[in-house]
Parts: C-alpha cells; sequence; structure tokens
C-alpha cells in the first residue's frame, strides 16, 4: 500500500536547537517526496523536494531509500519555523499522497 | 497575480443541501486539483483535472462532481450534502510537466449540520 507516515502530531523545541521532522513512506516504485509547510495564517506551500537537494530557510531532506524515509532538518530552529509541516510522495500521474503533519513549535 | 483563489471562506450546510465551492486560478495552469482535509488526517484528493474538460476521480470522490469548462476554473458541487463532508476543502493547481509543484488555495472551511 502507497503511504505515508509522520509519526509526530507535535514537535516543540527550544530556539536554537536542532530539528527533526520525521516522514516515512511506503511504496515499491520510485518515489518522488516533498516537504509541504503552512504558516499560521497562509496557505500550504511547497518547501523542498528531494530531487533538487536544495536547503530551503536552512531546511534540508535526505531521502533514505533504505529506510524508506525523507526527515526534514534544520540544524539551528528559529521562531518563525513554527508552522504545520506535510510530507507528500508523489507517485506518478497525478496522485499525490500527503501525510497527517507534523505542527512544529519553536519555544523562545 | 491573485494566485488560487477559492469562495466562500466558511460555510453552512443543513443535510441534503447543495452548494458549489468556487476554485480560480490566474497562472495559466493546465492542472487542478480538489482536496479534502480532515482532523488527523492528511490531504486526500477528490477529484482532479489536467485541461479544460478533463476531469477525473482522486481518492475520496463519492458525493461530489467537478466540471472544467475552462483553464481558469474548477468548481466544486456537493450534490446533498452530508454531515461527513464537513472537512476543509483545499483548491490547488499546478503547471504543465511540474505537476507535483501544487499552488494551493486558501481553503474552504465547510460545517454540515
Amino acid at each position: 500500500a502507497q503511504r505515508v507516515t509522520q509519526p509526530e502530531k507535535l514537535l516543540s523545541v527550544f530556539k536554537g536547537a536542532p530539528v527533526e521532522l520525521k516522514c516515512n513512506y511506503s511504496y515499491s516504485g520510485s518515489p518522488e517526496l516533498f516537504w509541504y509547510v503552512q504558516y499560521s495564517r497562509q496557505r500550504l506551500q511547497l518547501l523542498l523536494r528531494h530531487i533538487s537537494r536544495e536547503s530551503i530557510k536552512g531546511f534540508t531532506a535526505d531521502l533514505n531509500k533504505g529506510e524508506t524515509s525523507f526527515h526534514l532538518k534544520k540544524p539551528f530552529a528559529q521562531e518563525e519555523d513554527s508552522a504545520m509541516y506535510y510530507c507528500a510522495l508523489h507517485t506518478g500521474g497525478f496522485k499525490t499522497i500527503f501525510g497527517a503533519g507534523t505542527r512544529l513549535f519553536v519555544k523562545a | 497575480n491573485a494566485g488560487v483563489t477559492q469562495t466562500p471562506k466558511f460555510q453552512v450546510l443543513k443535510t441534503g443541501q447543495s452548494m458549489t465551492l468556487q476554485c480560480a486560478q490566474d497562472m495559466n495552469h493546465e492542472y487542478m486539483s480538489w482536496y479534502r482535509q480532515d482532523p488527523g488526517m492528511g490531504l486526500r484528493l477528490i477529484h482532479y483535472s489536467v485541461g479544460a474538460g478533463i476531469t477525473d476521480q482522486g481518492e475520496v470522490p463519492n458525493g461530489y462532481n467537478v466540471s472544467r469548462s475552462t483553464t481558469e476554473d474548477f468548481p466544486l458541487r456537493l450534490l446533498s450534502a452530508a454531515p461527513s463532508q464537513t472537512s476543509v476543502y483545499f483548491c490547488a493547481s499546478s503547471p504543465a510537466g511540474a505537476v507535483y509543484e501544487q499552488y494551493f488555495g486558501p481553503g474552504t472551511r465547510l460545517t454540515v449540520t
């Protein structure tokens, strides 16, 4: 079955601490994985995709096919990182499967 | 550019009523889609369109109809609202060749009593 699992509903860290948002997927094909973010009172927006291997707002995510994971990481969290984060798996065609989301709260 | 717009922002319906959620985009995107978001669950695809005149079902299409008469507009119709359709609805569009790069609307919060 095709599935995206984000095991943490809520993640709370202090400002300046490292943060890791977990994402695991189940897919038999070659996955395309993404992270979307929704800041308070803003729209859901694409944060990054695994193919680009880029760092956006200090966040990176590495696809680990052996562990079927695509965790989102940032070495030093900032208060403005507080948001809802969704991991998504694009399985081809027009099908994208979203995880349930993790709310990140960065405390001052 | 306004991007993707949705109306209304909030709506309360009684069971059995019908209504249309509006979605429009001004980015000339070929692909448009409707998702619903329920507590504790990710976004689930209801219907999508790969161009004017072409629509197809997503993961949870029952109880919803769509049409795509123009590139810009992609309305979602609830034929006979049920409490199970209480949700937040998001419309999204994406450009040809980058279907995964979705631009989302602000959402419509629908309550069916």
